[in-house]
């Protein structure tokens, strides 16, 4: 079947950098997605990588290596703000999108 | 102002009473999405529509029908089959097809149906 593997739950402090990982096992790959989604709200586009290696955009960048069906998402100087849900998708070989679950991000002063 | 509406936020029904939650877009996007969300799960897609007329079941169809006679609209009717109809429902949509090479999709601000 088909999977997309994100942790639950991740802290960290304002200020600092958190790496959120995102690991994959789909029929065939036609580029990955992160979306932010805050509590109660719909989710907003971050990133798409379809090639290997980082995809850098402001304070998040994403990373790709499709050998190891991995990704992350880096976010640097955190807000406060950035206390949200972050969602990795993958389009397969059908081209319909495949969701994880989310991480959910909590950020602490 | 382009975007996605969906209405209404919060919707309550019975059960065994057919609902029919709206989706409309001014981006003049041909692809429109429909997902369910559940707590603690991934997005699922119900149905999806790349051009007007025409729709294609998604991994969870059963008990959803939908319709898209206009390219702006896509209306979702949540029948008294589907056995677990409460939950948040997303709307989506994008420019191209499925298969355009940068396929991002917008979404609407979501429709929280709860059947009591």
């Amino acid at each position: 079947g088909q999977n997309i593997d994100q942790p639950t739950e991740m802290t960290a402090t304002e200020g600092a950098i958190v790496q959120i990982n995102c690991t994959y096992q789909t029929s065939g790959f036609n580029g990955l997605f992160w979306y932010q989604q805050h509590a109660g709200e719909a989710p907003t586009f971050l990133s798409y990588n379809v090639l290997d290696g980082l995809e850098e955009k402001g304070r998040f960048s994403s990373f790709l290596s499709r050998s190891k069906g991995y990704s992350y998402l880096l976010l640097k100087e955190l807000q406060m703000k950035d206390s949200a849900s972050y969602l990795c998708a993958v389009r397969d070989s059908n081209y319909q999108l495949i969701w994880g679950a989310g991480t959910k991000l909590i950020i602490k002063p | 102002d382009g975007g996605i509406t969906q209405s209404p936020k919060y919707l309550f029904r019975k059960e065994g009473q057919n609902v029919t939650l709206s989706c409309e877009q001014n981006l003049n996007h041909d692809a429109m999405y429909w997902y369910r969300q559940d707590p603690g799960q991934g997005l699922r897609l119900i149905y999806y529509s790349q051009i007007v007329n025409d729709f294609q079941k998604g991994d969870i169809a059963e008990g959803y029908s939908v319709s898209r006679e206009k390219k702006e609209s896509f209306p979702l009717t949540v029948t008294s089959a589907q056995k677990n109809p409460t939950a948040f429902y997303l709307c989506a949509s994008s420019m191209g097809g499925a298969s355009a090479p940068y396929n991002e999709q917008f979404f609407g601000p979501g429709t929280r149906l709860t059947v009591l």
